[in-house]
């Protein structure tokens, strides 16, 4: 069956632009996360959606980073005003249910984000 | 807080060689341990996980890994390289039982090369 998309694959902007990158689950999966791959900073957990339950947002690194989940299942991930060092392969995953010991989570392709 | 060290950020093997990937992790709850394997230009794949029960875990492509509480590892190994296992690697851990989300920390990865 599908895996979980992302888009774009790759994103080029300006300094200050506002970005929205998107990702669509695996259908059924009720948990969503968003990582952030970069040369400085490894992996980093951003956020996470369980169900109807509120966000973990602990990973956001400012402000001008959020995301909204519609329905249960797309995601949207927003940076405003981008700086250089958000420049990163932003990576969504989703899993079945929200158990670790049983829901793999299952990653996207990632979508990278050059700011110039 | 939770944390992961993967030993050695570029490892080079020759085709048909023991394959040792060392992980070491630093958790104050049981932890869930996981190895994930990115190909190039692609997202993560799950290779292996423990969550309780045998510390002796095999995965897919011939990899297994063994929790040692001892030593906080849970190093990831292959008796036999092959020239499709070149990739990165990456460890990772999330709080286990009695945790309150379920995100994943990571380690910096190892990056395999097999050399034929």
């Amino acid at each position: 069956g599908a895996g979980v998309s992302q888009s774009p694959s790759n994103k080029v902007t300006e300094k200050g632009k506002d970005v929205e990158l998107r990702c669509d689950p695996i259908s059924g999966h009720t948990a969503l996360y968003w990582y952030r791959q970069s040369l400085g900073q490894g992996l980093e957990f951003l956020i996470y959606f369980q169900g109807n339950s509120a966000p973990d947002k602990s990973g956001l690194p400012s402000d001008r980073f959020s995301a909204e989940r519609t329905g249960g299942s797309v995601s949207t991930l927003t940076i405003q005003r981008t700086q250089q060092e958000d420049s990163a392969v932003y990576l969504c995953a989703s899993s079945l249910g929200f158990e670790i010991n049983t829901d793999t989570q299952y990653f996207g392709p990632g979508t990278r984000l050059t700011v110039l | 807080a939770q944390s992961v060290t993967q030993l050695g950020s570029h490892v080079s093997v020759s085709e048909g060689a023991l394959v040792l990937l060392r992980c070491n992790y630093s958790s104050s709850v049981p932890p869930y341990l996981f190895w994930y394997v990115q190909y190039p230009n692609q997202g993560l794949q799950l290779l292996l996980k423990y969550t309780t029960g045998a510390t002796l875990v095999k995965g897919i492509n011939g990899f297994e890994a063994e929790f040692k509480k001892s030593e906080t590892s849970f190093h990831l190994t292959k008796p036999s390289a092959h020239m499709s296992d070149a990739a990165e690697y990456f460890c990772a851990v999330s709080e286990g039982y009695g945790g309150a989300t379920n995100k994943l920390i990571f380690g910096t990865g190892t990056l395999l090369a097999v050399q034929p």
